[in-house]
């Protein structure tokens, strides 16, 4: 089946700093979603961006599909940004899998 | 804007008892509702992706006899977990979709099931 990987497992940034998370996957997906989980577990779509690039506020993501990998930007985190996201593909079965998700900590 | 609303948001059952789980979408048809488990290791497992009018699809390892559900109409899904054992805790999420657009995967806030 599907896999997804994604780096790195967790990243510790101080506030103002950038963060690139990579999500790499085994075979084509048609679809290819970004969240972010709250840490009281809520999950919020942040892209869905199975090709190309696209931008809401600081977060970019960029997707190629080729080369079977996506990456989130975030610019000048905030302390708010803190959380679990995870990359999740799929094909038209309407089945998502989900990577294992980075950990982001932004600290004051 | 699209919206699921997912509830209990928590609950606590004594082993070999069941607890019920319901999804409310708001603001599109959720032709499509995906149930899945979060394990406290944060890794995601799909129960079941049922699509209004069709038969519900379990994936490998969970049984309609386990993990009843039910998707009636285009707003509203539930599902129960039977006999719950140490095994079942985690986070359940719902997320749902429409059809005709078919892309953004909407969830629930989970419902996060303790068994004691």
């Amino acid at each position: 089946g599907q896999q997804v990987q994604q780096s790195p497992a967790s990243l510790v940034l101080q506030e103002g700093e950038n963060a690139e998370l990579q999500c790499n996957f085994s075979s084509t997906a048609t679809r290819l979603q970004w969240f972010y989980q709250h840490p009281g577990g809520r999950l919020v779509s942040l892209f869905y961006n199975p090709s190309g690039t696209k931008h809401t506020g600081r977060l970019t993501s960029t997707t190629v599909t080729n080369e079977r990998r996506s990456s989130l930007h975030i610019s000048s985190s905030q302390t708010t940004d803190s959380g679990t996201y995870f990359c999740a593909i799929g094909a038209n079965t309407g089945k998502l899998t989900f990577g294992d998700g980075t950990v982001l900590t932004v600290k004051p | 804007g699209a919206l699921v609303y997912q509830y209990p948001r928590r609950t606590i059952c004594k082993s070999g008892t069941s607890m019920r789980m319901e999804c409310q979408a708001v603001g599109f048809q959720a032709t499509s509702v995906a149930w899945y488990r979060q394990s406290p290791q944060k890794t995601f497992e799909l129960i079941a992706l049922s699509t209004v009018n069709s038969a519900i699809k379990y994936e490998q390892n969970f049984t309609q006899e386990k993990f009843p559900i039910s998707h009636p109409n285009l707003s509203f899904s539930s599902m129960t977990v039977l006999n719950a054992y140490l095994e079942d805790r985690g986070l359940y999420l719902c997320g749902a979709r429409e059809w005709v657009k078919a892309e953004t995967l909407y969830f629930g806030s989970g419902t996060r099931l303790t068994v004691l």
